[in-house]
């Protein structure tokens, strides 16, 4: 069974762009997760969405934001790039509610 | 609202020795816990979860870990380190949310080194 599969690897944008970062879950997963990962903050919840409906959210400001699709797979995008949003994203999926979460390999923002 | 302490955001050990990492945790209602562990430039990787079943559990790698509730511990153990197992590790809290979920708090993690 494939992984998490995070698209793409490694991006660099400059402030102000914005991006969107890719997640296709484990076959059959519906939950999907995503999370920050910076040296200073360590790994924080951005936020969660389970069959299309965002379940969760983290304590982020609105230029985060996500979805998912019919086939689970999710975004999500960040507007107006700041150097503090340079960071690993990890996203993460579940087969169903309240179990373990599967890393996807993260996508590296760097933000110039 | 929960929480997770690692204690030592550094630990060395020798290969061969005893591996011990800590973790504290703070849940107002019975937590599922859980290992993970992440090489560098990579994602995480479940080591182990508890999910109120056995107190005891065993992980990938040989690793263990024992959920304690009179002491709200979920220490990582190995009785044997390898080169291989230097890596960061991480602690995790999920507990039941209402209306169900997957949310995970972690803790700062710990950088384990092993040397020869």
């Amino acid at each position: 069974k494939a992984g998490v599969t995070q698209t793409p690897r490694y991006l660099i944008k400059t402030r102000g762009q914005q991006v969107t970062l890719s997640c296709s879950p484990i076959s059959g997963h519906r939950s999907v997760s995503w999370y920050q990962q910076t040296p200073g903050q360590g790994l924080q919840f951005l936020f969660e969405y389970f069959s299309e409906t965002q379940r969760n959210k983290g304590n982020f400001p609105g230029r985060f934001s996500g979805r998912q699709f019919s086939n689970s797979r999710s975004e999500m995008n960040v507007s107006t790039l700041e150097l503090g949003d340079s960071a690993l994203y990890l996203c993460a999926s579940s087969p169903r509610l309240n179990t373990e979460a599967f890393f996807g390999q993260g996508t590296r923002l760097t933000v110039v | 609202a929960q929480s997770v302490t690692q204690l030592g955001s550094h630990v060395s050990v020798s290969e061969g020795a005893l591996v011990l990492l800590r973790c504290n945790y703070s849940s107002s209602v019975p937590p599922y816990l859980f290992w993970y562990v992440q090489y560098p430039n990579q994602g995480l990787q479940l080591l182990l979860k508890y999910t109120s079943a056995a107190t005891l559990v065993k992980g990938i790698n040989g690793f263990e870990a024992e959920f304690k509730k009179s002491e709200t511990s979920f220490h990582l153990t190995k009785p044997s380190a390898h080169m291989s197992d230097a890596a960061e590790y991480f602690c995790a809290v999920s507990s039941l949310i209402t209306g169900g979920g997957n949310k995970l708090t972690f803790g700062t993690g710990t950088q384990l080194k092993v040397e020869l």
